[in-house]
């Protein structure tokens, strides 16, 4: 069936470093693939999405491009704040169907 | 506009006895999905209702999971009798329109511990 596989966290990183959380995903069809977050004490808010094949999401600046031949959605910010700590969820979206999630990607930045 | 609200926030049991979750999606919303995460672990679908009907529940666990939507406005979730695994974060979602052009909108989440 459909899956999402995200890398293993907790990912600690330094203010202003560069962000990658590798998301892979098994799908039959051309889901729709999302990025949420989970702020400390809040739900889960949509970071941003992708419909279809190589079209970029991006937000608050964070990326993400959906890639098709390598099945990845991988998410990316050039330079994380405090504020940006978080856990992270990759998830698709089956055409008409619900969401799956990844296992979650928790991110720590420190000052 | 309000968003989904989710009560309560944290909710520690026994084994054995029974809990009910609330949630109160956005008004005019149609869709409301129940999540539920576990242990760290990927957040798993429950179940989709449409207004009150139950579209879809393949994810429910077990028939000691019991959800409702009166009237199609707010649902409950009721767990009887818990166990020890029944333990993470339920979340609810609401969305209107059609499911796959609607973004979804969560709640806060209800954590919950079986002792």
């Amino acid at each position: 069936g459909d899956s999402v596989t995200q890398m293993e966290g907790p990912v600690t990183l330094s203010e202003e470093a560069f962000l990658t959380i590798n998301c892979t995903y098994t799908a039959t069809g051309y889901p729709s693939l999302f990025w949420y977050v989970q702020y400390p004490g809040e739900g889960l808010q949509l970071l941003l999405k992708a419909t279809k094949a190589d079209d970029k999401g991006s937000n608050k600046g964070f990326e993400a491009t959906y890639r098709k031949e390598t099945t990845s959605f991988h998410l990316e910010k050039g330079s994380v704040q405090v504020s940006d700590s978080a856990v992270y969820f990759c998830a698709l979206s089956p055409q008409g169907g619900k969401l799956i999630f990844g296992q979650g990607t928790e991110l720590s930045v420190k000052p | 506009e309000a968003g989904v609200t989710q009560f309560p926030s944290h909710s520690v049991i026994e084994k054995g006895q029974t809990v009910t979750l609330r949630c109160d999606p956005i008004s005019g919303h149609d869709n409301l999905y129940w999540y539920r995460r576990v242990m760290g672990k990927e957040i798993k679908f429950l179940l989709h209702f449409v207004k009150e009907s139950k579209q879809d529940e393949s994810g429910m666990p077990n028939n000691r999971f019991l959800a409702e939507r009166t009237g199609g406005t707010y649902s409950t979730l009721k767990v009887q009798p818990a166990e020890l695994e029944d333990s993470g974060v339920y979340f609810c979602a609401s969305s209107q329109g059609q499911r796959y052009n609607s973004p979804l909108h969560f709640g806060n989440g209800t954590r919950l511990t079986v002792t």
